[in-house]
């Protein structure tokens, strides 16, 4: 596989469920992202890693949890979610991390989440 | 923080005809001014950027322009085809912010053919 993948690609859940979205990079990149994208809302930065360390929470709620356990993986985990929180969720990755003068951001295809 | 405008929201065009979309930046410390393509059911794709030292910038059928005077730039596309309908979105990012990217809110083009 090339690029970012990301699965499950859809995603049913209940308020009290749990649940992981995972994503995947194999460019060599070394910062990662969670973008949440809604309908009629520009797309919202969730989460940055830059070189497996979190850089940015732009005020997430907790119920969102990200994990990074190597610099191609990227978690998403879920918890008593909200219907609210239904969208796509993106994830991205750039090859030189965040300090780079310049930040080329490849998304992958997104997980469409749907919290009933 | 830095805001980013995008108009127009929709956008239909004539197949052959041109496509200009235009973006305004708040912040003129940005610097990276990338442009994505987003098809139904698919990731946003990067198709084009510029960067803040260059004005204008080419490849093939599209084109970006950079006034950082005014703070805003544009997606130029010209012969459009049916394949070129799609939501773009433009971003801008500063180095000294961590070079996050702040998204406008996309505008949907359909090419009629």
């Amino acid at each position: 596989e090339t690029g970012v993948t990301q699965t499950p690609r859809h995603l049913v859940m209940g308020m009290t469920n749990k649940k992981s979205l995972k994503c995947e990079q194999h460019l060599g990149h070394n910062a990662m992202y969670w973008y949440k994208q809604s309908a009629k809302k520009p797309l919202e930065l969730m989460f940055v890693y830059n070189f497996k360390e979190q850089t940015e929470n732009n005020s997430v709620p907790s119920r969102f949890s990200p994990e990074c356990p190597n610099s191609s993986h990227l978690f998403l985990h879920l918890h008593t979610l909200q219907p609210e929180d239904s969208a796509l969720y993106l994830c991205a990755s750039s090859p030189e991390g965040t300090d780079s003068s310049y930040n080329e951001q490849f998304f992958g295809p997104g997980t469409r989440l749907t919290v009933l | 923080g830095e805001n980013v405008e995008q108009h127009p929201s929709t956008l239909s065009v004539q197949e052959g005809d041109s496509a200009v979309i235009k973006c305004t930046y708040s912040d003129s410390a940005s610097n990276y001014f990338p442009w994505y393509k987003q098809e139904l059911g698919k990731g946003p794709q990067l198709i084009i950027d510029i960067r803040s030292n260059v004005g204008e910038k080419k490849d093939q059928r599209i084109a970006v322009t950079l006034n950082k005077t005014a703070k805003h730039f544009s997606l130029h596309i010209t012969e459009t085809q049916p394949e070129d309908s799609a939501v773009y979105f433009c971003a801008a990012s500063i180095k000294a912010a961590g070079n996050k990217l702040t998204f406008g809110g996309g505008t949907r083009v359909l090419v009629k053919p």
